[in-house]
């Protein structure tokens, strides 16, 4: 099987902007979660998708957002990009809860 | 609430030497343990997990890991390891429950840097 795939893997945006981020989980899974990685906060759990509804959410603020797709591939959103948002932009996919998660290579996003 | 630490935050040894990444957990509850490995500019990949069933896991590249439910602990070892090795581990706890889906708590990553 194919792996999670994440589109595109390098991004530069100027504050203000928006941006969106796509990730394709394996085939069959109908979970997504979205993490962020930072050298200060390390990883931090964002959302988690499943059959096109959000289950669970992160302590992020509103500019962040997602939604899934009928196919189960998922796109994340942030407005209003602040400079504390460059990150490298992590999505997992899995077959539900009690399975484990397998990690796209991430999208490396630099705010300027 | 959860959280997972990872003890030391840079482990250098040398090549075939056995070494140690520890990991301590907090949960009241059930949890499922992962340990993943990042290379650099890459995603995270799974290296080992327990779910239930026997306490010592193992991987297919060498690592194993024990679950010890009275020490909250799931330590990583590796009885010889290669230049290959050297990367970032980071050890993960997902909380058992319906309000915790989809979500893991992960430690601060331990850098394990394998010398010749």
């Amino acid at each position: 099987k194919a792996g999670v795939t994440q589109t595109p893997r390098y991004l530069i945006k100027t504050r203000g902007q928006q941006v969106t981020l796509s990730c394709s989980p394996i085939s069959g899974h109908r979970s997504v979660s979205w993490y962020q990685q930072t050298p200060g906060q390390g990883l931090q759990f964002l959302f988690e998708y499943f059959s096109e509804t959000q289950r669970n959410k992160g302590n992020f603020p509103g500019r962040f957002s997602g939604r899934q797709f009928s196919n189960s591939r998922s796109e994340m959103n942030v407005s209003t990009l602040e400079l504390g948002d460059s990150a490298l932009y992590l999505c997992a996919s899995s077959a539900g809860q009690g399975w484990e998660q397998y990690f796209g290579p991430g999208t490396r996003l630099t705010v300027t | 609430a959860q959280s997972v630490t990872q003890l030391d935050s840079q482990v250098p040894v040398f090549e075939e030497a056995p070494v140690e990444l520890r990991c301590n957990y907090s949960s009241s509850v059930s949890v499922y343990l992962f340990w993943y490995v990042q290379y650099p500019n890459q995603g995270l990949q799974l290296l080992l997990k327990y779910l239930s069933g026997s306490t010592l896991v193992e991987s297919i590249n060498g690592f194993e890991a024990e679950f010890n439910k009275s020490q909250t602990s799931f330590h990583l070892r590796k009885p010889s390891v290669h230049i290959s090795d050297t990367a970032e581990y980071f050890c993960a706890v997902s909380v058992v429950g319906s309000g915790n889906t989809g979500k893991l708590i992960f430690g601060q990553g331990t850098t394990l840097q394998v010398k010749p």
